[in-house]
């Protein structure tokens, strides 16, 4: 899986939209980027994924760069319950295997 | 709830020890992975199973082992336990061929070893 870099910590006003950068400039071809989230204490969630197209599903929006070297975490308007480590993930679609967890972004948001 | 069951949910045990976390995963899911979270640390991938099979290691220690009965749920047996091993285990479960966004989390099993 290739290498993701994510800032360590963020902070975000309630209702304002919250952008959770993600570095993965040795993604490969065939590989995804899976963005999950933990709150605190509770398993990890799964949020959304995508190869090159941008995808929109109800919890969050996910821009990646033409070069695919990067791509950013939308949460149109963060709630406090979006406060959480959000985790980005690069992989092969059905590589079988288990997740791999960096470090990921400490999100607050405040009121 | 996820569909992934995770008991018991706390655990407070002595050093030297041993304790069995169970895990039930979600119908229809044929493997299970475990995971440990210290206290502000990352996750770490522990033990995959996949049908009643061990199919990947990560960093578990020689005195944790874990098995997959053939109903599919999951034990993860940890003793000798030491003030070091007090984490957030985690189970999750997958179909077949771990699609990237088909895992899911159980609430946990909290273990405080005193």
């Amino acid at each position: 899986d290739a290498k993701t870099t994510q800032p360590t910590s963020m902070d975000c006003a309630e209702g304002r939209a919250a952008n959770l950068p993600c570095n993965h400039s040795t993604i490969s071809g065939n590989e995804y980027v899976y963005w999950y989230r933990q709150i605190h204490s509770q398993g990890p969630q799964y949020i959304i994924h995508g190869l090159k197209n941008n995808e929109t599903n109800e919890m969050a929006s996910l821009i990646i760069t033409e070069d695919r070297k990067s791509s950013t975490l939308i949460l149109p308007h963060a709630t406090l319950r979006d406060t959480a480590v959000y985790y980005c993930i690069v992989r092969v679609y059905n590589a079988g295997n288990m997740l791999t967890f960096g470090g990921g972004t400490r999100l607050m948001v405040k009121p | 709830d996820s569909g992934v069951t995770q008991t018991p949910k706390h655990l407070i045990t002595a050093t030297g020890q041993r304790v069995t976390l169970r895990c039930s995963p979600r119908s229809g899911d044929l493997s299970v992975y475990w995971y440990q979270q210290s206290l502000d640390q990352g996750l770490q991938f522990l033990i995959q199973y996949y049908n009643g099979e061990e199919r990947a290691k990560g960093n578990i220690l020689e005195r944790f082992s874990a098995q997959q009965f053939p109903d599919l749920h999951s034990e993860l047996n940890l003793s000798s336990l030491e003030l070091g091993d007090s984490a957030l285990y985690f189970c999750a479960s997958s179909v077949d061929q771990g699609v990237g966004y088909g895992y899911t989390f159980g609430s946990g099993t909290r273990l405080t070893v005193v």
